[in-house]
Formats: structure tokens, sequence, C-alpha cells
């Protein structure tokens, strides 16, 4: 255990349907990271927090993605208008001077 | 961004050596490394912080060359347990973290 819990572990949802994943982070890390795994691939980043801050966004997040950090402690990503193609496994990472990662949430979109 | 890997994949006996290979377009803050099995979310091993540091821990040790942009994980005496994917992960400034294309690593007895 990192300390880094995501919730839920696993989803499934129809194709057009909205989604939200949440991450709870280390207390006293205040940078927070997501990122999306494919199978057979490396974690690519999404989007990273100090505090509230978002402070950089990758090109990878479509505007029906979106992600906040309210007060600085856990944070949320939703995906709106689910499609095929946004079935991965969502990373949470949180940073100190290492990073631990939360085990994921794995989305099935069908 | 995405620092990029070499090998992609190796296969090794139990006791034999690797070198991961990691390098960057961009000049780099520090680099971190993390081993991932399959299933699993990607663990920490180690980071490397200043240009031409090396880190070791038991029989896995790591070195990076601030100037040329390049890391390398060097694991000895190679166990069963180190299968995994490998991917390091790059700072370019102190926010941004990026992780490379990865390195399949089976170890067979």
């Amino acid at each position: 255990d990192t300390g880094v819990s995501q919730n839920p572990r696993h989803k499934i949802t129809k194709r057009g349907q909205n989604v939200t994943f949440r991450c709870d982070p280390i207390s006293e890390h205040n940078r927070l990271y997501w990122y999306r795994q494919t199978l057979g691939q490396g974690p690519e980043f999404l989007t990273y927090f100090q505090n509230e801050a978002q402070l950089e966004k990758s090109r990878l997040l479509s505007d029906r993605f979106s992600a906040e950090r309210p007060k600085g402690s856990f944070s949320t990503l939703e995906i709106q208008r689910t499609e095929q193609g946004d079935s991965a496994m969502y990373l949470c990472a949180t940073r100190g001077t290492e990073a631990f990662f939360g085990q994921g949430t794995r989305l099935t979109v069908v | 961004q995405q620092p990029v890997q070499s090998p992609q994949a190796v296969i090794l006996r139990e006791g034999e050596d690797a070198v991961i290979n990691c390098s960057s377009s961009k000049a780099l803050y520090s680099v971190h490394w993390y081993r991932q099995k399959h299933g699993e979310a990607p663990v920490f091993l180690m980071i490397l912080l200043k240009g031409g540091e090396q880190k070791g821990h038991e029989k896995i040790s790591a070195s990076f060359n601030e100037k040329k942009q390049q890391s390398s994980l060097y694991l000895t005496a190679s166990q069963l347990s180190y299968s995994g994917t490998y991917f390091c992960g790059t700072a370019a400034t102190g926010n941004q973290f990026y992780f490379g294309t990865g390195t399949s690593l089976t170890v067979i007895p």
C-alpha cells in the first residue's frame, strides 16, 4: 500500500456515459499527477496539479476530460461522453521526492 | 517529450546482468526508475538528481549523465523477481514528469 488511494478500482460503462474517478493522495504531497496507461504501453501524462492549481494539461486531454483538485486534497478526473478508445487504466500519482502510484482505475467502455 | 528507452525487451537467465538505457531530448532535472509487474501499478526504484550521480539498491544501480540527458539502470545477478517492465521517468523541470517507452525484462530459470 503506497498511501495513494483510487476509486473505483474497476468501472464498466456504456459508450456515451460520463464517468468520474477519485484519487486520495498522500496528505503531505502537494504534487498530483494523472496518467493513462493502455496494455503494453507506458503511462501517458494527462495532467498535473500543485496543490489546487492545475498547472499543466497534456494535449491528450481532450475537452471531454476534466480534472479538479478542490482545496488541494483529493482529485477527481471526469470523462464525458465516453468512447471505446477511452478504455484504459487511469493512474494517479503523488510526489514528494519520489512518486507514489495508486492502484489505478480500470475503465472499460462497451 | 517522452523519453526513449532501449532495449524494448530483454530476456535473461537467472544470474545474468542487464543494462536499460533512457534518453531524453530535453534537459533533465531528475530521473526516476520504476518497475511495473503485470496488472499492478508502477513501483518506485530510485531517483537520481544530479549530473553524473550514481545510486544503488542491492543489485540494482543507476547512473545519470545530465549533460547527455541520459540515464542507465544496471541489474546485476538478475533474479526471477526482477521480471517486469521498467520505466524511466524524467522531469525537465521540478514539475513536469514523463514516463519512458518501457523495457520488458524477463528472467528465466
